[in-house]
């Protein structure tokens, strides 16, 4: 069965630091991976997603990530943090690219301290 | 263009009642999702449509909850005889084929 686990439900950053979330995943077969953030009161929307293409993924609002099949790892980065960035992040498993199901951890939420 | 939009936005109801929440996914997209997210926590896949067909509902709790997608377009989810650990909010999603899911704004739905 697959599941993701999200290290650390509260992040805390100061502006301008380097933002890490950490994502961890299970699954039976080889993952596709997502990355979402829901900004208050708004629908989910995708930040980056991996496909197998290449293991380093960018994604909108300067954010990366990089799979790690030898870690299961799936960890979010944004070298310096804007106080814009300030959300829910949730990483994201399913089988398939698209249409399949998506299976989410429980959340980090992100704070910038000015 | 327009994207996904759900209503009501918001759903008080008393325990025991039935209620009813929609979803208009964006116009073309085949495949439409929903999700339960609850307090806390990151969104639970609850049923997937490709087209009219129920084609994965493994993640329907119970047999109170059903949904519907008679057109291929709009969908409704019906939940009844509501309880208190219903209270959450009702996310939908669609897809075009192979497609990244977009999301709506969800429906807070409060049970009391």
């Amino acid at each position: 069965a697959q599941s993701v686990t999200q290290l650390g439900s509260h992040v805390s950053v100061s502006e301008g630091a380097l933002v890490l979330l950490r994502c961890n995943y299970s699954s039976s077969v080889p993952p596709y991976l997502f990355w979402y953030v829901q900004y208050p009161n708004q629908g989910l929307q995708l930040l980056l997603k991996y496909t197998s293409a290449a293991t380093l993924v960018k994604g909108i609002n300067g954010f990366e990530a990089e799979f790690k099949k030898s870690e299961t790892s799936f960890h979010l980065t944004k070298p310096s943090a804007h106080m814009s960035d300030a959300a829910e992040y949730f990483c994201a498993v399913s089988y398939g690219q698209g249409a399949q199901k998506l299976v989410f951890g429980q959340g980090t939420r992100l704070t910038i301290n000015p | 263009g327009a994207g996904v939009s759900q209503t009501p936005s918001n759903k008080v109801t008393e325990k025991g009642k039935y209620v009813e929440l929609r979803c208009d996914p964006i116009s073309g997209h085949t495949a439409l999702y929903w999700y339960r997210q609850s307090l806390g926590q990151g969104p639970e896949f609850l049923i997937y449509f490709q087209g009219t067909g129920a084609a994965d509902d493994s993640g329907l709790p119970n047999d109170r909850f059903f949904a519907v997608r008679p057109e291929g377009s709009v969908s409704t989810l019906k939940i009844q005889r509501t309880e208190r650990g219903d209270s959450a909010v009702y996310l939908c999603a669609s897809s075009s084929p192979g497609g990244k899911q977009y999301f709506g704004p969800g429906t807070r739905l409060t049970v009391t």
